[in-house]
């Protein structure tokens, strides 16, 4: 079955950009049938959507992030990625991605990565 | 952007309960609610799609309803397995939004 597992740095200073990976196994990025997200989740809080791409290399993003957001996809790897410039303290949080099928739900995740910006 | 609200934030509960919770949008969203259940330190997992649909390999005893603006998740009986967050999600248009959850714990 499909599994996604997320890469990259676990720390990122201030004003960097954090650049994040997901790796999808057993299965294709390119099946058509799906879309590809990232989420994340601040420290004891509620998920936070990021945005999505297909593998077209279409992409929709959150408005609150777009104007430090980019989304894109190497179907040649199987992966996808995340780059968030000028990061704060505030982005610190666990960031998922999943899949989302043709209705619309995020029916497999990765395990999820933490990632903390601090000096 | 479509808000989303949950009720109640928290609830306590004992095993064999029947257990209800409410998430309702800030305009309507026809039935393109999911419902994510989240342990802690791991992954959502998602629960139902589309309000109505049991994701393959959920028990029986969840259960969605609700169209529009108002929507209910049920767990006819609370098993252990159950306590966690749970968490509604629209996905009618972007940004996808979630609803703040629903923490179900143990009386």
């Amino acid at each position: 079955q499909v599994q996604l597992q997320e890469s990259g740095p676990g720390l990122v200073k201030p004003s960097q950009t954090l650049s994040l990976t997901c790796t999808v196994s057993g299965g294709s990025i390119s099946s058509g049938d799906h879309y590809w997200n990232w989420i994340r989740q601040h420290p004891g809080k509620g998920l936070e959507w990021i945005g999505h791409i297909y593998d077209s290399g279409s992409t929709y993003y959150n408005p609150s992030l777009k104007s430090r957001l980019t989304i894109s996809v190497d179907t040649s790897k199987n992966q996808f990625s995340l780059k968030l410039s000028s990061v704060t303290a505030a982005d610190t949080a666990v960031y998922y991605c999943a899949r989302v099928t043709g209705d619309h739900s995020m029916d497999v995740w990765g395990q999820g990565t933490t990632v903390t910006v601090s000096s | 952007d479509i808000q989303m609200t949950q009720s109640p934030s928290s609830l306590s509960a004992s095993v064999g309960d029947r257990v209800t919770i409410t998430c309702r949008a800030s305009q309507s969203i026809s039935t393109y609610l999911n419902w994510y259940q989240q342990k802690p330190g791991k992954a959502p997992k998602v629960l139902m799609h589309a309000t109505f649909n049991l994701q393959s390999g959920v028990p029986s005893r969840f259960s969605g309803s609700g169209s529009g603006t108002d929507f209910t998740l049920t767990i006819s009986s609370l098993q252990p397995e159950d306590f966690a967050t749970y968490y509604c999600q629209q996905s009618y248009n972007t940004p996808f939004t979630f609803g703040p959850g629903t923490k179900v714990d143990i009386k």
